[in-house]
């Protein structure tokens, strides 16, 4: 059965802090992993790896992908109160590219 | 419309009574998704729909869960004899052709009281 765990489960940082999400995975089938951020409601898509050790950037944020160790990780450098939420990890293994399995999610909460 | 859209946004229901919840994919998008969310859990994957293919149903968790599509719009995920362990959130998520990531909707909030 594929498995995808993410961790820390919560975090609580200040305005400024930088921060490293960890998202580790055993899959029968590897497409790609992919990050997502939930807010209220809708998650929205941050970044699709498919590669080893080419990091994705986008602004403060940037992610990278390890494929012989299995895990991937999420940067956010200068946090900001915006970026308060849950960061969902994911692994598209399956027959189609979006039938993800997810991890339980990362709460991040960025203090003024 | 511009993205995924769901409805209703919240749904409470009696134990026992069948729901029905929508969901209009993005317009030209072949696939469509259903995920269900625990609350403190991450999404769990229910059903998609490719085209004309037969759905994958292969993460229904019974025999009261099942959906519908019609062509390449409109879907439809019920439940019947809703259970309180039922309670979740229920996204419904979109994708276009090729290589390209999900695109959720902002679900329903299925409450079984």
């Amino acid at each position: 059965e594929d498995k995808v765990v993410q961790s820390p489960l919560s975090l609580v940082v200040h305005e400024g802090d930088t921060v490293t999400l960890n998202c580790s995975y055993e899959v029968t089938n590897f497409r790609s992993l992919l990050w997502y951020k939930q807010e209220k409601k809708a998650p929205t898509f941050l970044f699709m790896l498919t590669s080893s050790g080419i990091e994705k950037k986008s602004g403060r944020l940037s992610s990278i992908l390890d494929k012989k160790e299995l895990f991937s990780i999420l940067n956010i450098t200068a946090t900001q109160t915006g970026d308060s939420a849950i960061y969902l990890c994911a692994n598209a293994g399956g027959t189609s590219y979006g039938k993800l399995t997810f991890g339980q999610g990362t709460i991040l909460t960025v203090h003024p | 419309g511009a993205g995924v859209s769901q409805s209703p946004s919240n749904k409470v229901t009696e134990k026992g009574k069948d729901v029905e919840l929508r969901c209009d994919p993005i317009s030209g998008h072949t696939a469509l998704y259903w995920y269900r969310q625990r609350l403190g859990q991450g999404l769990e994957f229910l059903i998609y729909f490719q085209g004309n293919s037969a759905p994958d149903k292969s993460g229904l968790p019974s025999d009261r869960f099942s959906a519908e599509r019609t062509g390449e719009s409109v879907s439809t995920l019920t439940i019947q004899r809703t259970q309180q362990e039922d309670s979740a959130v229920y996204l419904c998520a979109s994708m276009g052709q090729g290589r390209t990531p999900l695109h959720f909707g902002n679900g329903t909030r299925l409450t079984v009281t």
